[in-house]
């Protein structure tokens, strides 16, 4: 099964900052997708970068994907206390199972 | 569109009860995936289910829990004989039947054995 892996596994910053997180993953895929977890709460999808995409924008969001070092990184631009979340990658697709990470979390302090 | 739907929301057993938790996917989708997550922790794979069948259960425990999604209703992961250590989160998510994959997932179930 694949594997996703996200490091750092905590991130604190202020707020206006840059928050990088990374992902790694052992099999091929056919995409990458990241997702965002609020404290007690549900998942929510955030972005997905297919295995042919080098980087994706979406907002304050910029995903790349390295498929040759099996490794995708978000980055979440101009911070804001509202983006203080727990952060997972998720490999998988139609048809297959999806395997998460252990997260980022990722404190903003105002 | 209602979201995915999980309920209960809390439950509470005692050790050896029977856990029910039902989940109701988006609508026109006919995936699911059960999740179940530990504190300060990620998201761990149970099952993935289509209407009337099992497409995945490789992460479900071989004894006490079982999973459905019949043609009619909600999805149903039941554990059996519960343990201190079935105390967990558990989430379920739903796909269309067409399409990259992206999960929808529901609020949650949360579990606590006594």
């Amino acid at each position: 099964s694949q594997q996703g892996e996200e490091d750092p596994q905590a991130l604190s910053i202020q707020e206006g900052e840059n928050a990088t997180m990374n992902c790694s993953y052992k099999t091929s895929i056919n995409n990458l997708q990241w997702y965002r977890q609020n404290s007690g709460r549900g998942l929510v999808h955030l972005i997905l970068i297919r295995s042919n995409e080098r980087e994706k924008h979406s907002g304050r969001l910029r995903v790349t994907l390295d498929t040759s070092k099996k490794s995708s990184s978000l980055l979440i631009t101009a911070s804001r206390a509202a983006d203080t979340a727990s952060y997972f990658c998720a490999t998988g697709g139609y048809g297959q199972n999806f395997v998460f990470g252990p997260g980022t979390r990722l404190s903003v302090l105002p | 569109n209602a979201g995915v739907m999980q309920n209960p929301r809390h439950l509470v057993r005692r050790r050896g009860q029977e856990a029910r938790l039902r989940c109701s996917p988006m609508k026109g989708h006919s995936h699911v995936y059960w999740y179940r997550q530990l504190p300060e922790e990620g998201l761990k794979f149970m099952v993935y289910l289509q209407k009337e069948n099992i497409i995945d259960e490789s992460g479900m425990p071989k004894e006490r829990f079982s999973a459905e999604f019949p043609k009619e209703g909600p999805s149903i992961l039941r554990i059996q004989q519960v343990v201190r250590g079935d105390s967990a989160a558990y989430f379920c998510a739903s796909s269309p039947s067409r399409g990259p994959g992206e999960l929808f997932f529901g609020e949650g179930s949360r579990l606590t054995v006594l």
